[in-house]
């Protein structure tokens, strides 16, 4: 079966300091997606990458990077420099492309991490 | 605008009363969800439609039921709720489902129900 871990329930840094979302997945499955979404406090989901799982290559947008480990099962998401408004509840999740029957299913979700960006 | 739209909102009943939450797609999206999420456990499937007509359990289905009569709309129903169902629920839809293209889920803007 498949699962996520996001082992830091909360975390609180300082204005533009830098922090990272630890993320770490089990499947049996050899494709798969995985997925950062940010739920602000407003609470709509919001989708910021998804990733399969043939493709290892480190991604970068503005102060965002996440960082795919298949060696560890590990999709980590790196915050730069961070502001007051990356203050949001952040999600990792799976999905694995096929399941027996040949259907896609839906996505697996961490519990997530609250993260609290202090002025 | 491409969109999931959910209503209502907010919702406050009571027990044993029967309730009807809407989920409509503009995207003619194949793919539509139903996830809630508690505090502490994350986001979790109730239901899946990979078509209209075709509707699957997920995760937690048990004392929830799901139509998919068009393509459009996959209406969350409680035909007696309970308050253990007090949560935020999520409607969300893809074109596929299958994860053969580059869309990820889109969700609505989330329902907020307290039974009482």
């Amino acid at each position: 079966a498949q699962k996520v871990t996001q082992a830091q329930t909360e975390i609180s840094v300082v204005e533009k300091e830098d922090v990272t979302l630890d993320c770490v997945y089990e499947t049996r499955d050899t494709t798969y997606y995985l997925f950062w979404y940010k739920q602000p406090p407003s609470g709509e989901l919001v989708f910021l990458i998804r990733r399969n799982s043939f493709d290892e290559q480190n991604e970068i947008s503005g102060r965002y990077s996440w960082n795919f480990q298949k060696s560890t099962s590990s999709f980590n998401f790196t915050i730069t420099a961070s502001q007051v408004v990356d203050s949001a509840v952040y999600f990792c999740a799976l999905s694995e492309a096929m399941r027996s029957g040949g259907g896609a299913d839906g996505l697996t979700f961490g519990k997530g991490t609250h993260l609290i960006i202090q002025p | 605008e491409a969109q999931v739209t959910q209503n209502p909102r907010y919702l406050i009943t009571v027990t044993g009363k029967k309730l009807t939450v809407t989920c409509s797609q503009n995207m003619n999206h194949e793919y539509m969800s139903w996830y809630r999420q508690d505090p502490g456990l994350g986001l979790r499937q109730i239901y899946y439609s990979m078509n209209v007509e075709v509707t699957d359990k997920g995760d937690v289905p048990e004392g929830y039921k799901v139509s998919r009569k068009e393509k459009r709309n996959f209406p969350l129903i409680l035909e007696s709720p309970s308050p253990n169902q007090t949560s935020l629920y999520f409607c969300a839809s893809s074109p596929t489902g299958g994860w053969t293209d580059n869309s990820p889920l889109h969700f609505g803007n989330g329902t907020r129900l307290t039974v009482t």
